[in-house]
């Protein structure tokens, strides 16, 4: 069964500084993509990033990047200059990718992240 | 605006009440899925369909619940004789079928049900 683990309930981080969100993950399947959204308090969830398993580099969205590491489960976000909207849960997701899979999304519990002024 | 839409965005019940929930996926996408997110918790899958076909249910998926996608469009999402424990946020996305180039599932912004 596959599972994600967000283990930092919540995360405070000075305006205009990097901020890393930790993710780690388990699953048997070779193939897979990890995902992360940010869910603000309007509650609507946010596309971010998609890493896909078999990808060789890591991927880069703006000021956000996913720091993939496969032999060790992890898949990190890293959001670069923060701002004071980046305030919000952020939640990592994965999903088996084969074609005819059922390809649903497993959440982490999230991470809250608080941007200060 | 051409993303996921759900309406209504938030319903107040009854205990025992049917409340009926409705998404409209993007256009092209013909996967949809249905999650329910309880506070404090990322969201659970429930069920979802490829097209008109309901092809997986989640043991989160009651027999009080039951989803429909007539002509492969719009969904809706009914639970009917509602508990308080229903009370949470119900999430709709689309995506193309696994195994395109696009994996992303794109969300809508939600139902907030409250059960009284």
């Amino acid at each position: 069964a596959q599972k994600i683990t967000q283990t930092q309930p919540g995360m405070f981080v000075q305006e205009k500084e990097a901020v890393t969100l930790d993710c780690t993950y388990d699953t048997s399947d070779p193939s897979y993509g990890l995902f992360w959204y940010k869910q603000p308090s309007s509650g609507e969830m946010i596309f971010l990033i998609y890493q896909g398993s078999y990808d060789q580099q890591n991927a880069t969205e703006g000021r956000y990047s996913l720091n993939f590491q496969k032999a060790r489960k992890s898949a990190n976000l890293v959001i670069s200059a923060s701002q004071l909207g980046d305030s919000a849960m952020y939640f990592c997701a994965m999903s088996d990718l084969y074609g005819g899979s059922q390809g649903n999304l497993i959440f982490g519990k999230g991470t809250k992240l608080s941007v200060k002024p | 605006d051409t993303g996921v839409s759900q309406d209504p965005r938030h319903k107040i019940t009854k205990r025992g009440q049917n409340v009926t929930f409705r998404c409209d996926p993007i256009s092209e996408h013909n996967r949809l899925y249905w999650y329910r997110q309880t506070l404090g918790q990322g969201p659970e899958f429930l069920t979802y369909f490829q097209n008109e076909a309901q092809l997986e249910k989640s043991r989160l998926l009651s027999d009080r619940f039951s989803a429909e996608r007539p002509k492969g469009s719009f969904s809706t999402l009914e639970i009917q004789r509602t508990e308080q424990g229903d009370s949470a946020m119900y999430l709709c996305a689309s995506r193309l079928a696994p195994g395109t180039a696009q994996e992303t599932q794109y969300f809508g912004p939600g139902t907030r049900l409250l059960v009284l």
